[in-house]
């Protein structure tokens, strides 16, 4: 089965500070994804990466950067917190050939 | 316009009823279809995949595609209490692995 794990299911922050979300998938998949998800406003792609060292802005990436050093792991940060920050943050991977992509099971970010 | 339209709900069916959820889609283009179930509060878990035109079934659940009218459905069969969750439609467009995700239909499972 695929597994994929991020680093806390809940964080709480202050405005300004730093943030790092990890997230690391154990199936060797090729792209790795970050949405945040707001009642509401569903799902939206924050950041994707489809190999180590790259990346591409999704829809809202303001505020946000992202790292992948390496193949199984994938970073987001945020660079200064803002309380609009505050949502649901999903990380999810698919191989290079399939489309479906699988879901960890999100860390819930509060920042205050 | 939204790329991947889903009634919001809720759709409310008598528990061993069939649940009818459909999902509207832009992109002619569009290769690979997928239906994830959210439980409130949880990620994403993905249930059915469909490539080709037709119907695909797994247990209770079967989609359906049809490409010439850019709709895609799923059926939930002999639904239960536990099948009350948020389904979301994802689609995978033409460029690339990114899917677009509709906002997702609430269902509710009446015992």
């Amino acid at each position: 089965d695929v597994k994929v794990t991020q680093s806390s299911r809940y964080l709480v922050k202050r405005t300004g500070e730093k943030v790092f979300l990890e997230c690391v998938q154990d199936m060797d998949h090729e792209n790795m994804f970050w949405y945040r998800q707001d009642p509401g406003l569903g799902l939206r792609l924050i950041y994707f990466s489809y190999d180590v060292k790259m990346k591409e802005k999704g829809d809202i990436p303001e505020g946000y950067s992202v790292s992948r050093e390496k193949k199984e792991r994938f970073s987001l940060i945020l660079e200064s917190a803002s309380t609009n920050q505050t949502s649901m943050y999903l990380c999810a991977s698919s191989g290079a050939s399939t489309g479906e992509q699988y879901f960890g099971p999100g860390t819930r970010l509060t920042v205050t | 316009q939204k790329e991947v339209e889903q009634n919001s709900g809720p759709l409310s069916v008598p528990e061993g009823a069939i649940a009818s959820l459909n999902c509207t889609y832009s992109d002619r283009g569009s290769q690979s279809f997928f239906w994830y179930r959210q439980y409130s509060g949880k990620s994403p878990e993905l249930i059915m995949f469909i490539y080709s035109n037709g119907d695909k079934e797994d247990g209770r659940f079967t989609a359906q595609l049809n490409k010439a009218s850019q709709y895609v459905s799923l059926l939930i069969r002999d639904s239960q209490p536990s099948d009350s969750a948020t389904y979301l439609c994802a689609v995978n467009g033409a460029a690339g692995n990114k899917l677009t995700f509709g906002g997702g239909t609430r269902v509710l499972v009446k015992p």
